[in-house]
């Protein structure tokens, strides 16, 4: 069974840095891309960037690049999302999502909530 | 420019059919897209990939009652038989090499 388990629910203040995570179980994690999704209160579902486990591959959506860091650690099935100084704006659910190549996600996590107040 | 564009509500009574759609933009009219389900504080759900002919495949465990089919740049994912928990958000995604992930704005289904 294909399982993406995120780290749990994390409050933090204005400038603090965060990693987040998004562990792949029941598949080849290094074969599909893992997508990040911020989704902020009542709103809908936005693409951040996404990463390829096998070669490190990364692609950013042009409203976050400069603004988050994506990566894996493949030898334990893992990807993370960063922020090096976070804001209040960044509140938000965050989900992680498996890609396989040329084709849509077809697996997502449980999502991690991330609120940032002073 | 690729958008998907999706009607912000849509309600239907229980036990009947609804249609959703989810309409591509003009130049990408032959683009295959995905439905994904997110019910009410849940994590979004896989529902099925849907290609311009109308073919899909759906996720593991998603019910009958879902299917979907293609006309032109619309694509549809239609609800049969609808049930109190199928009252959610509904998305539409797409890709291409210059986008690899879009969705869609949503519709939020009612079931009355």
């Amino acid at each position: 069974e294909v399982q993406l388990v995120q780290s749990g629910a994390e409050v933090k203040k204005p400038g603090e840095s965060l990693k987040i995570s998004c562990k792949g179980s029941g598949y080849y994690f290094t074969t599909y891309w893992i997508v990040w999704v911020r989704q902020m209160p009542g709103k809908g579902l936005e693409w951040m960037g996404m990463i390829y486990p096998g070669d490190s591959d990364t692609r950013y959506s042009p409203s976050f690049q400069g603004q988050v860091t994506i990566s894996a650690d493949k030898s334990i099935s893992t990807a993370y999302l960063q922020w090096s100084s976070l804001k209040a704006s960044d509140s938000a659910m965050y989900y992680c999502a498996r890609r396989p190549p040329y084709e849509p996600i077809d697996s997502w996590g449980q999502g991690t909530l991330v609120t940032v107040s002073s | 420019q690729l958008v998907l564009t999706q009607s912000p509500s849509a309600s239907a009574s229980l036990g009947a059919s609804v249609r959703l759609t989810c309409t591509l933009s003009s130049g990408h009219t032959s683009y295959a897209i995905a439905w994904h389900q997110q019910q009410p504080d849940m994590g979004p759900r896989f529902l099925m990939r849907l290609n311009s002919d109308g073919s899909h495949s759906k996720g593991d465990g998603i019910p009958d009652r879902f299917s979907g089919s293609s006309s032109g740049a619309e694509r549809y994912l239609t609800i049969s038989s609808l049930q109190s928990e199928d009252e959610a958000d509904y998305y539409c995604q797409t890709w291409d090499s210059g986008i690899p992930v879009l969705f869609g704005g949503g519709t939020k289904l009612t079931v009355l």
